[in-house]
């Protein structure tokens, strides 16, 4: 089955700063790729996904990379505020979405003021 | 717009007791799936349900089981609970483009 590996464990930042997370998965057939953001008490938040039809894709200050031959795609925030500072999960599906996504196990960013 | 809705919010249970846990979907999504997140983990898959159809499973026991109504709500069933069975479970709920949208969680203590 699908494994996804997710680095590093925890983060810290000035704030500013960037911040870049990034995953590795094993199924040459999964072609889709959320991100959540997960504020500690709260539900997973979606906030950015990418399909493996794109390379590249940015929301503002977000921007999510794949790298289909590689099997790596990667997290990237600029100008890093303290309200970015939670877990965030990486995930990968061979379904598009459906049947099963398999979640990485977490990435705690820090944002230091 | 309501989002994801579960219920209950928390629950206590004893070893051995079964458990029910309910999940309501955004309006308009007709795929429900369910994941237990133990502390400091991601997600882990348990099922997925489409249009009332098992649609995935994940690995877990025959223990879990689920079921989805004509009204795309689902309940999540859990027998013989064990000190390990003791999480978050969350309820996503999705369009037919797949993006998954979590709701809030029901948290789970076995004894």
């Amino acid at each position: 089955g699908e494994n996804v590996e997710q680095h590093p464990s925890t983060l810290s930042v000035q704030e500013g700063d960037s911040a870049v997370i990034k995953c590795t998965y094993s199924d040459s057939a999964s072609n889709y790729f959320p991100w959540y953001k997960q504020e500690l008490g709260k539900r997973p938040q979606l906030i950015i996904d990418i399909r493996s039809n794109v390379g590249e894709k940015k929301d503002q200050r977000i921007a999510v990379t794949l790298n289909k031959t590689a099997k790596h795609f990667s997290l990237h925030i600029t100008e890093t505020q303290p309200e970015d500072s939670a877990v965030y999960f990486c995930a990968a599906s061979a379904s598009g979405g459906y049947q099963k996504v398999t979640f990485g196990t977490g990435t705690k960013l820090q944002v230091i003021p | 717009d309501a989002g994801v809705t579960q219920s209950p919010t928390h629950l206590i249970k004893t070893r051995g007791q079964q458990v029910t846990l309910r999940c309501s979907p955004i309006s308009g999504h007709k795929s429900v799936s369910w994941y237990q997140q133990v502390l400091g983990q991601g997600p882990q898959f348990i099922f997925q349900y489409y249009e009332k159809e098992e649609r995935g499973r994940g690995n877990f026991p025959d223990r879990f089981s689920a079921r989805q109504f004509p009204n795309y709500s689902s309940e999540l069933n859990v027998n013989a609970l064990l000190l390990g069975d003791s999480a978050l479970y969350l309820c996503a709920s999705s369009l037919a483009d797949g993006r998954q949208f979590f709701g809030p969680g029901t948290r789970l203590t076995v004894l």
